[in-house]
């Protein structure tokens, strides 16, 4: 039972353009929304996250959107930039200490 | 300062065999946590240390697979009897005293033959 559904799984976008990516999670009891990025030969760093008691969080070029209701949230980079190419993982966990769990990954290329 | 540190960084050894795979958790972080990823798949929990509490091991896939943490810091994952299907990067993660982001390793590249 996949309990993060992750969509695309592959993105192409121009230099400029916004990416968006999409998570849906099945379990009410996920608190905590994590996005990662991650660069070949390397591990996942942290991005942005959020939790459920807002609806949207901006960190520079970087947007999440959560809808509690739908149990949907997505990963919104404005001005996409070709440095921005990278595989990225949404997640949740039930709180800050407890183990995530990941979606399977988009890969994002964005074109110069 | 010095990150998660995770060795070897890659590890090809033949079908049958043991490994062992360490991770040097960042200093002071309370929390460490194994993930298995697999070519075109996410990130799949193995097993979580909090401090002297008893391990979450709910996602070791076999009883092939085991993991202690000595002295609340350094961690081994150990593979016996390794098959083809092991085959992943194996990554660990640390995080702090009430913390919530979790520092990733760069992982060790596990080949089975």
């Amino acid at each position: 039972q996949q309990q993060v559904k992750q969509s695309p799984q592959s993105l192409i976008v121009q230099k400029g353009g916004i990416s968006i990516i999409n998570c849906a999670y099945e379990n009410t009891a996920f608190d905590y929304f994590p996005w990662y990025q991650q660069f070949p030969g390397k591990g996942p760093a942290l991005l942005i996250a959020i939790r459920p008691d807002v609806s949207e969080k901006k960190e520079g070029r970087f947007t999440i959107s959560f809808n509690k209701s739908a149990k949907q949230f997505s990963l919104h980079i404005m001005d996409s930039q070709p440095g921005d190419s990278a595989t990225y993982f949404c997640a949740a966990s039930m709180s800050w200490s407890e183990k995530l769990v990941f979606g399977k990954g988009t890969k994002l290329t964005v074109n110069p | 300062g010095a990150g998660v540190s995770q060795s070897p960084s890659n590890k090809v050894t033949e079908k049958g065999k043991d490994v062992e795979l360490r991770c040097d958790p960042i200093s002071g972080h309370t929390a460490l946590y194994w993930y298995r990823q697999s070519l075109g798949q996410g990130l799949e929990f193995l097993i979580y240390f909090q401090g002297n509490s008893a391990p979450d091991k709910s996602g070791l896939p076999s009883d092939r697979f085991s993991a202690e943490r000595t002295g609340g810091s350094v961690s081994t994952l150990t593979i016996q009897r390794t098959q083809q299907e092991d085959s992943a990067v194996y990554l660990c993660a640390s995080s702090p005293p009430g913390g919530e982001t979790q520092y990733f390793g760069p992982g060790t590249r596990l080949l089975v033959l």
